[in-house]
């Protein structure tokens, strides 16, 4: 069965400060991952995903991850943080074998000081 | 943009009543899912359907029941609601299974 980590469970970054936030799965191929974001008192948001072919994906808000099979991880990253992506960020897996039922991380809570 | 309801945002009710969570998609998605989270912690999945009369249990147990009558309706009751009920239910909708899932606005759920 897949599973997901997120070792952060709080960043705390300045505005204009680069950031990454930390994924790693566990699953014998190769799965489907995505990015969400929450915001407090909402539902999530799909930031980006990858299924298949170029390992670096783009996606909204200038947030970007990279997908490495040797170290079963996805990392988001976003070069230059604003105060308006403090929120709640989840990693998640879906794999073929589970019928693509996604698997959430535990969550990263971005803070941002001015 | 996604177009997924949930209705009541809020709710505060006593112990026992029974009680039903909206979730509607205009998508035309055979997808759909709950979720519940709790403050601060991951999601858990608890129900979903891949069709009309199509419903499943999810990864964590829930005393919930689902129904999917309509594809673009998939409400949640609980028929007697305790205080470990308490949380945060999610509702999500996809096209196909292995594609993205858009989420719901959730329902705050507390049972005093």
């Amino acid at each position: 069965a897949q599973s997901v980590t997120q070792p952060d469970i709080h960043i705390t970054v300045s505005e204009g400060a680069s950031l990454e936030l930390r994924c790693n799965y566990s699953y014998g191929a190769t799965p489907y991952l995505f990015w969400y974001v929450q915001s407090p008192g909402q539902g999530l948001q799909l930031l980006l995903k990858y299924f298949s072919g170029d390992t670096l994906v783009q996606g909204i808000k200038g947030f970007e991850a990279e997908f490495k099979r040797s170290q079963s991880s996805f990392n988001l990253r976003k070069p230059s943080v604003h105060w308006s992506d403090a929120a709640e960020y989840f990693c998640a897996v879906g794999a073929v074998d589970s019928s693509y039922k996604l698997i959430f991380g535990s969550g990263t809570r971005l803070l941002v000081r001015p | 943009e996604a177009d997924i309801y949930q209705t009541p945002r809020y709710l505060v009710i006593g112990t026992g009543k029974k009680i039903t969570l909206e979730c509607s998609q205009t998508m035309g998605h055979d997808k759909m899912y709950w979720y519940q989270q709790d403050p601060g912690m991951e999601l858990h999945l608890i129900h979903y359907s891949y069709g009309v009369n199509s419903t499943e249990k999810g990864d964590l147990s829930s005393e919930s029941t689902v129904s999917r009558i309509r594809t673009e309706h998939f409400p949640l009751t609980l028929e007697s609601a305790r205080p470990s009920h308490t949380s945060q239910y999610l509702c999500a909708s996809a096209l196909a299974a292995q594609e993205t899932q858009y989420f719901g606005p959730g329902t705050r759920l507390l049972v005093l």
